[in-house]
């Protein structure tokens, strides 16, 4: 089975901070996702990543950016926290080679930015 | 328009019953789709992906999907209070590189 593993289930953070947000993944996929989930907002997506130190802005890359020097790692750092920033993350990862290739998810993050 | 837009309900259904979840996506190029459900404070889980028209079952679960009309739905037979969840329809478009859209989610309610 997929593992995706995120490095905190719950994070408290002060505003200004700078926030590292850790995932790992064990099955060699070459796309890793940062998505962060809001009650009416559904699942945004942040940034992803295809490869090695190759990355792409999602629909709501503001205030944030990615990290991905190795294939099974990719890391969402907020610069300067913002109450805004306060959300549920979820990495999630997947195979490109395959049409039919699914998202598999991390167990997800809680920050509470205060 | 959204590219992916479900009625978020919530959708109440009783025990045994069918419930039948919809979505319909704006980009004609789009590939293959897929539905995940998603419990309160858990992260999604895949439930099923279909990229054919037609229907897809797999065991109290039945993916449709109508490229023609930009559909795809979700039945689930028997339906148990343990079905109650948020369901979650995504799209895999192929223009640049691939990712998911997902639409903002039906909350389904099975009442024993």
């Amino acid at each position: 089975d997929v593992k995706v593993t995120q490095s905190s289930r719950y994070l408290v953070k002060r505003t200004g901070e700078k926030v590292f947000l850790e995932c790992v993944q064990d099955m060699d996929h070459e796309n890793m996702f940062w998505y962060r989930q809001d009650p009416g907002l559904g699942l945004r997506l942040i940034y992803f990543s295809y490869d090695v130190k190759m990355k792409e802005k999602g629909d709501i890359p503001e205030g944030y950016s990615v990290s991905r020097e190795k294939k099974e790692r990719f890391s969402l750092i907020l610069e300067s926290a913002s109450t805004n920033q306060t959300s549920m993350y979820l990495c999630a990862s997947r195979r490109m080679d395959r049409n039919y290739s699914p998202l598999h998810f991390g167990n997800g993050t809680r920050l509470t930015v205060t | 328009q959204k590219e992916v837009e479900q009625n978020s309900g919530p959708l109440s259904v009783p025990e045994g019953a069918i419930a039948s979840l919809n979505c319909t996506y704006s980009d004609r190029g789009s590939q293959s789709f897929f539905w995940y459900r998603q419990y309160s404070g858990k992260s999604p889980e895949l439930i099923m992906f279909i990229y054919s028209n037609g229907d897809k079952e797999d065991g109290r679960f039945t993916a449709q999907l109508n490229k023609a009309s930009q559909y795809v739905s979700l039945l689930i037979r028997d339906s148990q209070p343990s079905d109650s969840a948020t369901y979650l329809c995504a799209v895999i478009k192929f223009q640049g590189a691939q990712k998911l859209v997902f639409g903002q989610g039906t909350r389904l309610t099975i009442n024993p």
